[in-house]
């Protein structure tokens, strides 16, 4: 019963390291998207996917790239980190206009 | 284009009185409408959405929320609140009727602290 599984829970990076994050569901739910939240700030929205192969941009996608080659993973890649980038992600998946469900997040840190 | 908002940062109430937490969207159309939860170090939980129907709708853990479109709120309640109730709780809207599957959009969020 694994649900939304994300990795690393936590991360620390210098300045223009690149990394992937890693989200995989068990849930055949064909709609997963990556949020970003900072205090303050809320939960903001930095790509989605409504199916394999098909990937849009949310409110914040500059400097992350995803892609979607199967239902169960959308990985989320940090191309050149920068300090505006420490935040806490997560990763969510859902059926069409069902509740989110979300992983644990990823605590990452760029100094 | 679709929007929330929670106007507190911070809702405090003791334990065994009613809690409100306040929200109010913008859509084009008639709203989906959700309320999530947030403990420590956790992703967020769903309690109760809206899409059509009758306007009080009952969630997870004794919460419920009344939607009201003259006002165009969804606010968050519980008649008794718990001290375990405290944590960080998020309303998200979504606008069914853009075209595309247009993800959800989230407020900033409401700590809520019940106190012993």
């Amino acid at each position: 019963n694994a649900g939304v599984t994300q990795t690393p829970k936590f991360q620390v990076l210098k300045t223009g390291q690149s990394m992937t994050l890693q989200c995989a569901q068990d849930m055949n739910h064909e709609y997963m998207s990556w949020y970003r939240q900072d205090p303050g700030m809320g939960l903001r929205l930095i790509h989605y996917s409504v199916g394999a192969g098909i990937t849009d941009q949310g409110e914040v996608p500059n400097g992350y790239n995803v892609s979607r080659s199967t239902t169960e993973d959308f990985p989320l890649r940090l191309l050149s980190a920068a300090p505006s980038q420490t935040s806490v992600y997560f990763c969510a998946s859902s059926l069409s206009n069902s509740p989110l469900h979300f992983g644990n997040g990823t605590r990452l840190t760029v100094t | 284009a679709q929007s929330v908002a929670q106007p507190e940062d911070q809702v405090n109430v003791a334990e065994g009185n009613p809690l409100t937490v306040k929200c109010t969207y913008s859509v084009s159309g008639n709203p989906y409408l959700f309320w999530y939860v947030q403990y420590p170090n956790r992703g967020l939980q769903f309690l109760l959405k809206y899409i059509t129907g009758d306007n009080l709708v009952k969630g997870s853990y004794g919460f419920e929320a009344e939607f009201n479109k003259s006002q165009t709120s969804f606010h968050l309640k519980k008649p008794s609140a718990l001290v375990s109730d405290s944590a960080l709780y998020f309303c998200a809207v979504r606008d069914p009727w853009v075209s595309g599957n247009t993800p959800l959009v989230f407020g900033k969020g409401t700590r809520l602290s019940v106190i012993a």
